[in-house]
């Protein structure tokens, strides 16, 4: 079974240039997120959707940040004007929908350097 | 909200030895899950341990964690450290969807 694939795995901008990221989940998973995971920090929810619809993205820098996932399969997180604060691992992550517990399966991410 | 507390950023221990990572969390919701993750050099974060029942003992991989709730705690244990265990883990928690992680604890494991 293949896993949740990212790309590009790695991204280096200059400040004010823009990004996307792509994410293809496991096969059959309905839910997705995107997480961002500056270094040697914890991973940080920024977005989920469940199929096309954005669940919760109170986290995501709605000014410079957005995401997509408009049929509920692929999605795409873009950054339209990048910031040295910017620079971390953007992970994707997808799982079922279950109520009591929840397993995330991640991919390897993208690895962003703002310069 | 939600938070995930690991006290330690490095953990150095030697080859053979025990290792222990705490966890400790706040939660206002009574119906959660906790995990443990693992995330080895250049790559994705996986799942190590889950439990949802309190004081249960859960197992895999040679580690080791029980769920306390009377003290919001789920540490994570090795009896017998592996060189092969220097990694970063996380402890996360969830009551509905996605994960609340801390903030990690590198473990170092040296000959």
């Amino acid at each position: 079974e293949a896993g949740v694939t990212q790309s590009p795995r790695y991204a280096v901008l200059q400040e004010g240039q823009a990004v996307s990221f792509w994410c293809d989940p496991i096969s059959g998973h309905d839910t997705l997120y995107w997480y961002q995971q500056p270094r040697d920090q914890g991973p940080q929810l920024l977005v989920y959707f469940r199929d096309e619809a954005v669940i919760d993205n109170s986290q995501l820098p709605s000014d410079r940040f957005s995401a997509v996932r408009p049929k509920g399969t692929n999605s795409t997180l873009k950054i339209q004007s990048a910031k040295q604060g910017d620079t971390a691992t953007y992970l994707c992550a997808s799982s079922f929908w279950t109520v009591s517990s929840e397993r995330l399966f991640f991919g390897h991410g993208t690895k962003l350097s703002v310069l | 909200g939600d938070s995930v507390t690991q006290t330690e950023g490095l953990v150095t221990v030697t080859e053979g030895l025990p290792v222990k990572l705490n966890c400790t969390y706040q939660t206002t919701y009574l119906t959660i899950a906790f995990f443990w993750y693992v995330q080895y050099l250049n790559e994705a974060p996986q799942v190590l341990l889950k439990s949802s029942t309190d004081n249960k003992r859960t197992e895999h991989q040679g580690f080791h964690a029980t769920l306390h709730k009377s003290s919001s705690s789920f540490h994570l244990q090795k009896s017998s450290a592996q060189l092969s265990d220097s990694a970063l883990y996380y402890c996360a928690l969830t009551y509905a969807q996605g994960l609340t992680f801390g903030l990690g604890t590198r473990v170092s494991v040296f000959p």
